[in-house]
């Protein structure tokens, strides 16, 4: 298996420019979480679905921000407009949900904006 | 929700020495892996170790679940070694609560 793929590897944009990070998961996985780093705050979950139904978005800083998951290979989060203390990298995961699972994650996305 | 500490935060060896990062949790968990952050920024699974011990080369792990703390051995360090390395649990079902990690630098 190819592992998590995460796209773009690194995306600068200016400050309130829409942003869309892409994750397609491990094939098999049901469970996908998107994580953003940062210095400050180090790794935090933002958001995770189950099955495709988000599941815990409370990590969501704001509502400039939205992730979806049309299907179970392929999820969005997506930055609206976007600002200069939203640079970070972030980070989708995947994991067979069960109560014994091992995550594995994307090489990142790292975002700066301007 | 659960607490992950970490230690040392930070770590210099010298290339071939031995080291011992330890993983504190405040409660019971189902799941805990061990994570090696590379200088690219790619995290690196090293060991999902809920309990028990398991050995990988030069590493190792150790989970004592009942006493809430795990265990990463490096031996005969190696420049590439250096890093950060993640403890992060879960309760099940649940996503990963990470530790704020060990920053290992290994000098030649």
């Amino acid at each position: 298996d190819a592992g998590v793929i995460q796209s773009p590897r690194h995306e600068v944009t200016e400050m309130g420019q829409e942003v869309t990070l892409r994750c397609k998961p491990i094939s098999g996985h049901n469970s996908l979480f998107w994580y953003r780093q940062t210095m400050m705050r180090g790794l935090e979950l933002l958001i995770y679905f189950n099955n495709n139904v988000p599941i815990d978005d409370s990590g969501m800083p704001e509502d400039r921000f939205s992730a979806k998951m049309p299907n179970a290979s392929f999820s969005t989060l997506k930055i609206q407009p976007s600002e200069p203390r939203d640079s970070a990298v972030y980070f989708c995961a995947s994991s067979l949900r069960g109560r014994f699972t091992e995550a594995f994650f994307g090489q990142g996305t790292r975002l700066t904006v301007v | 929700g659960i607490q992950v500490e970490q230690s040392p935060p930070d770590l210099i060896l010298q290339e071939g020495a031995n080291s011992t990062l330890r993983c504190n949790f405040s409660d019971s968990v189902n799941n805990l892996q061990w994570f090696h952050q590379n200088p690219w920024g790619q995290l690196i699974n090293l060991f999902y170790i809920p309990s028990g011990t398991k050995q990988n080369g030069r590493l190792s792990a150790t989970t004592v679940a009942t006493e809430r703390y795990s265990l990463l051995y490096i031996s005969s360090s190696q420049t590439t070694d250096s890093g950060v390395y993640f403890c992060a649990v879960d309760r099940g079902n649940t996503p990963l609560v990470f530790g704020k990690g060990t920053r290992l630098s290994v000098i030649a």
